[in-house]
């Protein structure tokens, strides 16, 4: 079964970082693209971030670019975002998702609240 | 970037209705659109990829159609469990985005 285990969430002030994991089981990690996607409190999907299987690509959503960036680990079946530079705009729900443009698995996600 | 526009932003119906929801592209995506399925407290479920093709598991009552920039979400006869909120995501061009929902809800 696959399962997407998302961790790292929490509440931080603007400016901070956080570092997100996903940890993944069930399939083998290097082969597939993987994504972040957030979600605001009570509004819609937002792609965030997509990494490929060799690491070659890194894509980035316009809103995080130059704060976020996107990892991963084969070794350790994990794929990371670090958050840096953080805004108020940031707060959502962050997805880890398999596919680099179709996601076909997604974890249960982790919270991010950026507030003073 | 390309923008997808969903209609109706929510709908009410009752069991074993035929439902129906829209996605607009800004431009041609060819049939590079997917549909998920998120339900309250859930993460999103794919259903439908490349416009038409089900996901493994998902039953047949679901359907996709469309390409270039006019797509379509069919359910043939709604059930109790389809009471959820509906997302379209084109994946032509990155930045990859998503409509902003359909809500399905009991009328």
């Amino acid at each position: 079964e696959v399962q997407l285990l998302e961790s790292g969430g929490g509440l931080v002030q603007p400016g901070g970082s956080l570092r997100l994991s996903c940890v993944a089981s069930g399939f083998p990690l290097r082969i597939f693209g993987m994504s972040w996607v957030r979600q605001a409190p009570g509004k819609g999907m937002e792609w965030v971030s997509t990494i490929d299987d060799t690491t070659t690509a890194r894509h980035y959503a316009d809103s995080v670019r130059g704060r976020f960036t996107i990892s991963r680990d084969n070794s350790k079946n994990a794929v990371y975002l670090q958050l840096n530079s953080l805004r108020a705009d940031d707060t959502a729900l962050y997805y880890c998702a398999r596919g680099f443009s179709t996601f076909d698995n997604w974890g249960q996600g982790t919270l991010v609240i950026v507030s003073s | 970037d390309i923008q997808v526009t969903q209609s109706p932003s929510s709908l009410s119906a009752s069991v074993g209705d035929r439902v129906t929801i829209t996605c607009q592209a800004s431009q041609d995506i060819a049939t590079y659109l997917n549909w998920y399925q998120q339900k309250p407290g859930k993460a999103p479920r794919l259903l439908i990829y490349d416009a038409s093709i089900l996901q493994t598991g998902v039953p047949s009552r679901f359907s996709g159609s469309g390409s270039g920039t006019d797509f379509t979400l069919t359910i043939s006869s709604l059930q109790p469990e389809d009471f959820a909120i509906y997302y379209c995501q084109q994946h032509d061009n990155l930045p990859s985005s998503f409509g902003q929902g359909t809500k399905v809800d009991f009328k």
